[in-house]
């Protein structure tokens, strides 16, 4: 079955630290990947997406994730994280049935 | 509307009862999503519909979970006979017609607690 892996369930960092969220997905062939973050008391928003192209993608917030096609990865990072970047970070995978499958997010707790 | 509207926001039920849950997409939207979350249990994949129809049903947990849609709009998610493992917050979430963009926009969800 399809599925999307999230490596990290809890993940705790000091303000400034470096951050490697990691995200497998099981599907062949052509596919669209995402990262969504849920802040606190806030519904699921995007944060970045991957279609075609240049693999290293860019999102909101300093935000970037690395398409690696060869290991089915799709891994989330920021060099340098804040305290508001407190959330629960959930990868997805897309295929062209039109389901987008989530994994079992990542959540995220930085300390001032 | 600006958003994905769901109501209600709350629900408390006791064990047997049917509940109803309804999303109002963004207007324009095709495409109309129904995820379950629960602690420990990421999104939980249940309905999907294209206008009126649901290509996908493959993640309804149990012939006690059925969704409609009308209108190509509002959707309602019922759950006859709810149990105590129904528990969780409901999420709808809309989009274009995949795969233009596959950007899904959530509502805030209902939470649903059976006692």
């Amino acid at each position: 079955a399809q599925s999307v892996s999230q490596h990290n369930h809890h993940v705790i960092l000091s303000e400034a630290a470096s951050l490697e969220l990691g995200c497998n997905y099981s599907y062949g062939g052509t596919v669209n990947l995402f990262w969504y973050v849920q802040y606190p008391g806030q519904h699921l928003q995007l944060l970045l997406k991957y279609f075609s192209g240049d693999p290293l993608v860019k999102g909101i917030k300093g935000f970037e994730a690395e398409f690696i096609k060869s290991k089915f990865s799709f891994n989330l990072r920021k060099p340098s994280v804040q305290w508001s970047d407190t959330a629960e970070y959930f990868c997805a995978a897309y295929n062209q049935g039109g389901k987008l499958i989530f994994g079992q997010g990542t959540e995220l707790s930085v300390k001032p | 509307g600006a958003g994905v509207s769901q109501s209600p926001s709350n629900k408390v039920t006791e064990k047997g009862k049917d509940v109803e849950l309804r999303c109002d997409p963004i207007s324009g939207h095709t495409a109309l999503y129904w995820y379950r979350q629960s602690l420990g249990q990421g999104l939980e994949f249940l309905i999907y519909f294209q206008g009126n129809s649901a290509p996908d049903k493959s993640g309804l947990p149990s012939d006690r979970f059925s969704a409609e849609r009308t209108g190509g709009s509002v959707s309602t998610l019922t759950i006859q006979r709810t149990q105590q493992e129904d528990s969780a917050v409901y999420l709808c979430a809309s989009s274009f017609k995949p795969p233009n963009t596959g950007e899904l926009f959530f509502g805030e969800g209902s939470r649903l607690t059976v006692l």
